[in-house]
């Protein structure tokens, strides 16, 4: 069975700083997606960015990149430009391409915390 | 459509209570997921729905846990006997059948906690 860990239990980046959150997988596939959500408290999961393990850039949106090495099953976030908006748990998530059901084994989270 | 909702959004019962809580699936997304998540974890995976068949169950969904998806729309999940250990959020997500690198659309959770 696949897992997924976020060793931060919990971050602080002041405003305007970059703050990378990691995140590591154990998995013996080696086509699968991985996913960072964002929880804000009391709000809804939200996709933040997703990457595929066949593809070799990193994904980057807008603020939002990652640093993906398969051969070190290693997934981490990058946020450039933090913004107290931002402030949020993250989870990163891992999805099987094999399994048919599409289901998400999600990391413990990382609270991360935005000083203004 | 206005995404995923999920109702109600807190509950509070005394242990040994049947609740049920209701997810509004997006209208075109076959499948639809249920997801336990308590304090200070990541969600796990409880069962998941493609249109109206439920597919797959976790070991975590006990036998005091039902859930339902009459003709494939909105789903129900029902506990029975509740037991303190039950309160969490549960959060239903949908997403397309052809799945492929996209997440998951999730609902903003039913709280609930067993006194």
């Amino acid at each position: 069975a696949q897992t997924v860990t976020q060793s931060q239990p919990e971050m602080s980046v002041q405003e305007a700083e970059t703050v990378t959150l990691s995140c590591t997988y154990d998995t013996s596939e080696s086509d699968y997606y991985l996913f960072w959500y964002k929880q804000p408290p009391s709000r809804q999961m939200i996709l933040v960015i997703r990457q595929e393990a066949y593809k070799q850039q990193n994904a980057t949106e807008n603020r939002f990149s990652v640093n993906f090495q398969k051969a070190a099953k290693s997934f981490s976030l990058k946020i450039s430009d933090s913004q107290l908006g931002d402030a949020a748990m993250y989870f990163c998530a891992y999805r099987s391409s094999m399994e048919y059901g599409n289901k998400l084994v999600f990391g413990a989270g990382t609270i991360l915390r935005v000083k203004s | 459509d206005t995404g995923v909702s999920q109702n109600p959004r807190h509950k509070i019962t005394k242990r040994g209570q049947n609740v049920t809580f209701r997810c509004d699936p997006i209208s075109e997304h076959n499948r639809l997921y249920w997801y336990r998540q308590t304090l200070g974890q990541g969600p796990e995976f409880l069962t998941y729905f493609q249109n109206e068949a439920q597919l797959e169950k976790s070991r975590l969904l006990s036998d005091r846990f039902s859930a339902e998806r009459p003709k494939g729309s909105f789903s129900t999940l029902e506990i029975q006997r509740t037991e303190q250990g039950d309160s969490a959020m549960y959060l239903c997500a949908s997403s397309p059948i052809w799945g492929g690198p996209y997440g998951y659309t999730f609902g903003s959770g039913t709280r609930l906690t067993v006194v």
